[in-house]
């Protein structure tokens, strides 16, 4: 069985501050992909970036760092000099082998406030 | 290109009447999802089409939903008869294959159900 816990739920930062949103996953398969999602108040899920159990190398992407570490079965996102536009819940999630089914975590909700 | 496209938006609808939630794939994407978002139960896949195929049904909840993909542009999601604890927000996605590839979704269907 598969699981994504996000043992966050909300946060608040000020605007400006870095942000770490966490992402713990469980699988027993050795090829999984992770993936982070956004959802803001208008209601839409907005990817943001997919990762293959191959692939331990973080990525960057403006703002927006993704750190995947094996070892302790972690995609943690972390924000740079948060915005208010970045307010939004963010979901992480977890597909396995050649399933195509997304098992998502419960959310974490991020208020930046100005 | 278009993104996933669900209607309607909004739905309102009385216990024990018929809904019909539709969406239409973005074009080429082999792949669709039905999803359904609660503040119980966060995100679940209810069921999944490859190539117009149900592949898996193991998410949808009880006899009272059914799914159909009669062709590669357009899907439905049915309940009969709708109950209270069905509303929620149903997501549409599409996937260009499946495996671990990124999932783009609707901006959702808002039923409740009275």
């Amino acid at each position: 069985a598969q699981k994504v816990t996000q043992a966050q739920t909300e946060i608040s930062v000020v605007e400006k501050e870095d942000v770490t949103l966490d992402c713990v996953y469980e699988t027993r398969d050795t090829t999984y992909y992770l993936f982070w999602y956004k959802q803001p108040p208008s209601g839409e899920l907005v990817f943001l970036i997919r990762r293959n159990s191959f692939d331990e190398q973080n990525e960057i992407s403006g703002r927006y760092s993704w750190n995947f570490q094996k070892s302790t079965s972690s995609f943690n996102f972390t924000i740079t000099a948060s915005q208010v536009v970045d307010s939004a819940v963010y979901f992480c999630a977890l597909s396995t082998g050649a399933n195509s089914k997304l098992t998502f975590g419960k959310g974490i909700t991020l208020s930046v406030r100005p | 290109d278009a993104g996933v496209i669900q209607s309607p938006r909004h739905e309102v609808t009385e216990m024990g009447q018929e809904v019909t939630l539709r969406c239409k794939p973005i074009s080429g994407h082999d792949y669709l999802f039905w999803y359904r978002q609660t503040m119980m139960r966060g995100l679940e896949l209810l069921i999944y089409f490859n190539n117009n195929v149900p592949i898996d049904d193991s998410g949808m909840p009880e006899d009272r939903f059914s799914a159909k993909m009669p062709n590669a542009s357009f899907s439905t999601l049915k309940i009969q008869p709708s109950e209270p604890r069905d509303s929620a927000v149903y997501f549409c996605a599409s996937s260009l294959t499946g495996g671990g590839n990124e999932q783009f979704f609707g901006p959702g269907t808002r039923l409740t159900v009275l």
